[in-house]
């Protein structure tokens, strides 16, 4: 079963504003990963955070993680219409690499 | 192109038959991970290999499934007797072999049994 657990379920903004997207998961991990899926085709990593780190930045995405809460969220600031996608969380908490991914996010940005 | 590669892209088949897909890793990549997808849902774990070992098969991976990486390079999945249960994005990905890496993906196999 998945371990991930996100929401919303599906989101729809206007451009140039900003989208939040939460994750929990269940167990420790050795990290946290972000990935974006547009429809139909594979899953492109966007940012990686470890459990030792609370906060990462890559352009526009922002990422937190609370392992206290065992949550994560993911900001995406000025979206624009190509950020429309499914955003995945995936938890990685063992050394053999394998991802426990959440149900995702449905992004919809409106010009 | 140096990303992982899947193929075939697209296949349909009859429910019984068998079907096979194929991965590409990226070149230096050790490990190498299958993941299905079904509609609406996020990825699921299948098995993953370090080098040619495979290391780690989820419960999801019944009898009917199987899994090679012969040479430590590409790798093979197989269905056999395949149900219409199976109709699934099957993804695979790579990465190097420290677990603190982000994984690549390749574009998947979108297999249609009917």
């Amino acid at each position: 079963s998945q371990q991930g657990e996100e929401d919303p379920q599906a989101l729809s903004i206007q451009e140039g504003e900003n989208a939040t997207m939460n994750c929990s998961y269940k167990t420790s991990i050795n990290n946290l990963q972000w990935y974006r899926q547009n429809s139909g085709r594979g899953l492109v990593h966007l940012i990686l955070i470890r459990s030792n780190e609370r906060e990462k930045h890559s352009g526009r995405l922002r990422v937190t993680l609370d392992t206290s809460k065992k949550s994560s969220s993911l900001l995406i600031t000025a979206s624009r219409a190509a950020d429309t996608a499914s955003y995945f969380c995936a938890s990685s908490y063992n050394q053999g690499g394998k991802l426990i991914f959440g149900q995702g996010t449905e992004l919809s940005v409106k010009p | 192109d140096t990303g992982v590669s899947q193929n075939p892209r697209h296949k349909i088949t009859k429910r019984g038959q068998n079907v096979t897909f194929r991965c590409d890793p990226i070149s230096e990549h050790n490990r190498l991970y299958w993941y299905r997808q079904t509609l609406g849902q996020g990825p699921e774990f299948l098995t993953y290999f370090q080098n040619e070992a495979q290391l780690e098969k989820s419960r999801l991976l019944s009898d009917r499934f199987s899994a090679e990486r012969p040479k430590g390079s590409f790798s093979t999945l197989e269905i056999q007797r395949t149900e219409q249960g199976d109709s699934a994005m099957y993804l695979c990905a790579s990465s190097l072999r420290s677990g603190d890496t982000e994984a690549f993906f390749g574009q998947g196999t979108r297999l249609t049994v009917v």
